[in-house]
């Protein structure tokens, strides 16, 4: 079946700078890459995600890219702001005989100081 | 406004007890998802469901069961509870569309004593 590693599991910047969250997975069929902000004691929201169609997607400062050949795609921030800290979470989806589920990474805790 | 509701929000039960974790949804969704998470920790899928009587086991299913017998509302019961289940549990919905996004509910935190 999907499995997904994650890395790097914490990742500590200045505000200002630039953050890079990489995922691998590891099915092939695999054809949609969401990525999650959640912040403590709330609930997983979704920030930006990518279809195996499309290389590279773009909003504002959070931008997707993925790698269909190598199996990885990653989650890049710019000028990464005090309240960008929380922690994001890579998943790829897994396709059954009835749909679609997906399979999450074990989650980057981001802290962005001032 | 469409949301995902979970009840009850915050549960305290001792062990070996029957409980009933409720999710219901007014986004119009008929894909359905258990996930089990510690405070910011990876998310385990437990059951999901694509549709009423549509009912799939994910990687941590074994002690517990679901039912779908509305579109709105996908249970999940734990029948005899352990110190091990104490953990968030979240509910997600996704719907019909291609894009496969799913939406989380706030989530209930369960605590066995």
């Amino acid at each position: 079946g999907e499995n997904v590693e994650q890395h790097p599991s914490t990742l500590s910047v200045q505000e200002g700078d630039s953050a890079v969250i990489k995922c691998t997975y590891s099915d092939s069929a695999s054809n949609y890459f969401p990525w999650y902000k959640q912040e403590l004691g709330k609930r997983p929201q979704l920030i930006i995600d990518i279809r195996s169609n499309v290389g590279e997607k773009k909003d504002q400062r959070i931008a997707v890219t993925l790698n269909k050949t190598a199996k990885h795609f990653s989650l890049h921030i710019t000028e990464t702001q005090p309240e960008d800290s929380a922690v994001y979470f890579c998943a790829a989806s897994r396709e059954d005989q009835a749909g679609t589920a997906l399979i999450f990474g074990k989650g980057t805790t981001l802290s962005v100081s001032s | 406004e469409a949301d995902i509701y979970q009840t009850p929000r915050y549960l305290v039960i001792g062990t070996g007890k029957k409980i009933t974790l409720e999710c219901s949804q007014t986004m119009g969704h008929d894909k359905m998802y258990w996930y089990q998470q510690d405070p910011g920790m990876e998310l385990h899928l437990i059951h999901y469901s694509y549709g009423v009587n549509s009912t799939e086991k994910g990687d941590l299913s074994s002690e517990s069961t679901v039912s779908r017998i509305r579109t709105e509302h996908f249970p999940l019961t734990l029948e005899s509870a352990r110190p091990s289940h104490t953990s968030q549990y979240l509910c997600a919905t996704a719907g019909d569309d291609s894009t496969d996004t799913q939406y989380f509910g706030p989530g209930t935190r369960l605590t066995v004593l």
